[in-house]
């Protein structure tokens, strides 16, 4: 049952790189989301997407892009890294309309140089 | 636009005391509100949730209050234990299912022994 990961755990990159971050889940859950953490901001919600082809922006989306061509995959790229996306990333999924819990991922850390 | 607002910041008790994390949200149309416990170095995970049609819900020693009218809501550990010690989430989200979790800044609760 391995549930939902979040591939690296780690990264650290410098500023103007592209970054990909993985994110996969095995329940075949309709929703799933990437939020970035920071002190003092809490969760905040980066995009999320309703099924594979559909995703929306969230709170933060400014410097990120999403893709979503298979139910079990939610990538997240930053295209050019900039400091002030130093974060942990955390990806979540949720089944769909009958269930509102969230599943978080273990997050991945990442440090921009 | 911070539409959920927790505190506070930190918490430290004596195992065995109650401690109590608030929330006020802005916002009438949530109408979910979840809270998340994080451990260091993982993903946070649903602790207990409410519905506005109900003011108390309770799971073992966790306890949502919630009041409609002064739009808050609080979370209550009884008899806490130093393995209580984590990082608790509030959160909001409007529509039967909402899909987008509006979360609080978090509070780090230490327990001591």
């Amino acid at each position: 049952d391995a549930g939902i990961t979040q591939s690296p755990r780690y990264k650290i990159t410098e500023t103007g790189r592209q970054v990909t971050l993985m994110c996969h889940q095995t329940w075949s859950h309709s929703y799933m989301f990437w939020y970035r953490q920071d002190l003092g901001h809490g969760l905040r919600l980066i995009y999320y997407s309703a099924a594979a082809d559909i995703t929306d922006k969230g709170e933060v989306p400014d410097g990120y892009v999403v893709s979503r061509s298979k139910t079990e995959n939610f990538p997240l790229t930053l295209e050019s890294a900039t400091r002030s996306q130093t974060s942990v990333y955390f990806c979540a999924s949720r089944l769909g309309q009958a269930s509102d819990t969230q599943y978080f991922g273990p997050g991945t850390r990442l440090t921009v140089l | 636009q911070q539409q959920v607002k927790q505190s506070p910041q930190s918490l430290i008790v004596q195992k065995g005391g109650i401690p109590i994390i608030n929330c006020a949200y802005e916002n009438t149309a949530f109408d979910y509100f979840p809270w998340y416990q994080q451990f260091p170095g993982k993903g946070p995970a649903l602790l207990i949730a409410i519905r506005p049609d109900v003011s108390e819900k309770k799971e073992g020693r966790f306890t949502i209050s919630f009041n409609k009218s002064a739009k808050q809501f609080s979370l209550h550990i009884m008899d806490s234990q130093p393995g209580d010690s984590a990082t608790y989430f509030c959160a909001a989200s409007r529509g039967t299912s909402g899909s987008r979790l509006t979360f609080g800044e978090g509070t780090q609760l230490t327990v001591n022994p």
